[in-house]
C-alpha cells in the first residue's frame, strides 16, 4: 500500500535550518511529484512547492523561493524539504503529499506530518 | 491572507444536506479546477473532491462538488456525526503561480 513516512519532530532556534524527509513506499517513486504543504498551529493549509521525482526539478511558492530547497534521493525513494533562516512563524506541521492519479494538484496520499517548532 | 474565501463556520443536523462555499477570482477558480479536503484535528487532510466534481475511490457519494464562474461549492448530504471536521477548497492560481487553499470552514454536526 502507498505510504509516505516523514521524519520526526524538530525543535530549532531562530535563524537555524531544518530538513524534513519523506520516504515513499508502495508505488514507483519517480511516477509522481511530491508536494510540500504546511499548517501553522490553529491555521489553514499553505502550499510550499513540489519536486519532480523523475528529473529533480522544483517549483516553490513565491513566498518561500529564497529559503526553501527541495531535493530527493531516488535510490531510497525519499524527498527532502529544507527551510533556512527559520523564524517563529515557521512553527508548523509540515506535510509531504502525492497527487492523485492523473491529477496534478489534488493530493490523495499524505505523510503523517512533521512538527517543526522554532523557539529561542 | 488566502485568495480563496470560505465561511469560517457552518453547521447542520444529522441527515440534513448542507453546502460550503469557496469564492475566488478569474486567476484561480475561474480558470482552474477545484479540489476539496476534509481535515479532522490532528490528522492529515483527506481528499474528497478533485477536478471540481470527481470523487476519489472510497469517498461516498454523499459528498459532491460543483463550480460556477469564480466560485465552487461542496455539498454534503445525509449528514453524519463523523462529518464534523474542517473543510478546505484548493486550486491553482495563475497569477501567484502556485497552489492556493481556502481559508477553511469548521463544520459542526449539531
Amino acid at each position: 500500500q502507498v505510504q509516505l513516512v516523514q521524519s520526526g519532530a524538530e525543535v530549532k532556534k531562530p535563524g537555524a535550518s531544518v530538513r524534513v524527509s519523506c520516504k515513499a513506499s508502495g508505488y514507483s517513486f519517480s511516477g509522481y511529484y511530491i508536494h510540500w504543504v504546511r499548517q501553522a498551529p490553529g491555521q489553514g493549509l499553505e502550499w510550499m512547492g513540489w519536486i519532480n521525482t523523475k528529473s529533480g526539478g522544483t517549483n516553490s511558492a513565491q513566498k518561500f523561493q529564497v529559503r526553501v530547497t527541495m531535493t530527493m534521493d531516488m535510490s531510497i525513494s525519499t524527498a527532502y524539504l529544507e527551510l533556512t533562516s527559520l523564524r517563529s512563524d515557521d512553527t508548523a506541521v509540515y506535510y509531504c503529499a502525492r497527487p492523485y492519479g492523473g491529477s496534478t494538484y489534488s493530493f490523495d496520499y499524505w505523510g503523517q506530518g512533521t512538527l517543526v517548532t522554532v523557539s529561542s | 491572507q488566502s485568495v480563496l474565501t470560505q465561511p469560517p463556520s457552518a453547521s447542520g443536523t444529522p441527515g440534513q444536506r448542507v453546502t460550503i462555499s469557496c469564492s475566488g477570482g478569474s486567476s484561480n477558480i475561474g480558470s482552474n479546477s477545484v479540489s476539496w479536503y476534509q481535515q479532522v484535528p490532528g490528522t492529515a487532510p483527506k481528499l474528497l473532491i478533485y477536478r471540481n466534481n470527481q470523487r476519489p475511490s472510497g469517498i461516498p457519494d454523499r459528498f459532491s462538488g460543483s463550480k460556477s464562474g469564480t466560485s465552487a461549492s461542496l455539498a454534503i448530504s445525509g449528514l453524519q456525526s463523523e462529518d464534523e471536521a474542517e473543510y478546505y477548497c484548493a486550486t491553482w492560481d495563475d497569477t501567484l503561480n502556485g497552489l492556493v487553499f481556502g481559508t477553511g470552514t469548521k463544520f459542526t454536526v449539531l
